[in-house]
């Protein structure tokens, strides 16, 4: 299993640019999140999925979308790009059945410019 | 509402010392707790957890116990490595949600 993967390691916008962040598990978890990192504020939730069809806004939804159209997979797309979305962004998955324990993809390092 | 405290970083520990990190929670209904880790350049990896009270977790010498009292989930080794150096996070989860709670992560640095 390759677990939790991530498309791309690092990337670098402009201002005003749109791109889709991928993410992708091959554990048929029904629960899927994107969480962006940032210094001294730990894990905050963007949006979160609890299977296919269903998204939800977490804690700092706005300037994101997401959609899930299949188990496996969960972009997160950036509309309009900006400087505070600078940061690092993980995906993660889970399933009721293991105790909701989130298994976590490497991450992509975002720059705005 | 639902968060997790955790304590301020960053630590400095010798080798072999002992750890604690503290983390409290506030949380409806009956939490799960979990300690996750972050090496240099990686994303989250479970350390340990705990779905009830009193339950103690435990994995490659650390452990945190759960306990309900107090709202804590305090983790703790009794001999560091260098090779535990590394941001560990604290988070719960409710039984009424799905949605996953983090503390703002401590960074450990143990030298030699």
């Amino acid at each position: 299993n390759a677990g939790v993967t991530q498309t791309p390691k690092f990337q670098v916008l402009k201002t005003g640019q749109s791109m889709t962040l991928q993410c992708a598990q091959d554990m048929n978890h029904e629960y899927m999140s994107w969480y962006r990192q940032d210094p001294g504020m730990g894990l905050r939730l963007i949006h979160y999925s609890v299977g296919a069809g269903i998204t939800d806004q977490g804690e700092v939804p706005n300037g994101y979308n997401v959609s899930r159209s299949t188990t496996e997979d969960f972009p997160l797309r950036l509309l309009s790009a900006a400087p505070s979305q600078t940061s690092v962004y993980f995906c993660a998955s889970s399933t009721s059945t293991g105790g909701y324990e989130q298994f976590f993809g490497p991450g992509t390092r975002l720059t705005v410019l | 509402g639902n968060s997790v405290t955790q304590m301020e970083g960053p630590v400095t520990l010798s080798e072999e010392a002992f750890l604690t990190i503290n983390c409290t929670y506030t949380a409806t209904g009956y939490p799960s707790l979990f300690w996750y880790v972050q090496y240099p350049g990686e994303g989250l990896q479970l350390l340990l957890k705990a779905t009830k009270a009193d339950d103690k977790g435990s994995n490659k010498g650390f452990e945190a116990t759960y306990r309900k009292e107090t709202t804590s989930f305090h983790l703790e080794k009794g001999s560091v490595q260098v090779s535990d150096s590394a941001v560990y996070f604290c988070a719960l989860i409710t039984n009424t949600g799905n949605q996953f709670y983090f503390g703002t992560g401590t960074s450990l640095t143990v030298i030699p």
